[in-house]
């Protein structure tokens, strides 16, 4: 059981937007910033957003990331293909002193 | 550029040890808090372990507390995971990951090294 809540899948058909949202408390979420990474199978995860909302350079601004009290979401527009991954939530968590990963959310372009 | 490469891994039976290394380059490794996360077969990630840039400070999942150890030598480069104490369920592809100033903020992660524990 993950300390962050997220759906196990998602789906979408192309140029649709997708949500992902990832849940957690005042401990984690609701003091720290949230990250999310994008791992394609059978390769290590990349960093997606950071600081809740920015993206890293290179990182297609079809992707972006909100939060908002002890939750936070992440959006892809204009949904591809190449966008088919395993998408996980992170952040510290200042009770536990660990950081924490959400379970992971398999977003499927149908 | 930033490379990250994990090895190390291996078979090892329950209860036995292993040490993990991760050699680092293209970016000044003593100025950057470093990470171990790790990913079971089919499975999601877990945060395992954080150690401060110059060896300070260490934290660590209740998971593998007592019985992971990190540890960095500067001068090469190098971030290391002592495990011990094997069990099945630590199974895993063990990825470091570089901190970009802020915990679980993880710019590069090198290509993972497998640990199978299993008799």
């Amino acid at each position: 059981q993950s300390v962050l809540t997220q759906p196990p899948s998602a789906s979408g058909t192309p140029g649709q937007r997708v949500t992902i949202s990832c849940s957690g408390s005042s401990s984690n979420i609701g003091s720290n910033y949230v990250y999310w990474y994008q791992q394609l199978p059978g390769t290590a995860p990349k960093l997606l957003i950071y600081k809740n909302n920015q993206r890293p350079s290179g990182v297609p601004d079809r992707f972006s990331g909100s939060k908002s009290g002890t939750s936070a979401s992440l959006a892809i527009s204009g949904l591809q293909s190449e966008d088919e991954a395993d998408y996980y939530c992170a952040a510290w968590d200042d009770s536990l002193t660990e950081g924490v990963f959400g379970g992971g959310t398999q977003l499927t372009v149908l | 550029q930033v490379q990250l490469v994990e090895s190390g891994g291996g078979v090892v039976q329950p209860g036995g040890s292993l040490r993990l290394s991760c050699a680092a380059s293209g970016f000044t490794f003593s100025s950057y808090g470093m990470h171990w996360v790790r990913q079971a077969p089919g499975k999601g990630l877990e945060w395992v372990a954080f150690i401060r840039y110059d060896g300070s400070n260490k934290y660590y999942a209740d998971s593998v507390k007592g019985r992971f150890t990190v540890s960095r030598d500067n001068s090469k480069n190098t971030l290391y995971l002592q495990v011990n104490t094997l069990r099945p369920e630590d199974t895993a592809v063990y990825y470091c990951a570089k901190d970009r100033g802020q915990l679980m903020n993880f710019d590069y992660w090198g290509q993972g090294t497998l640990v199978t524990v299993s008799s």
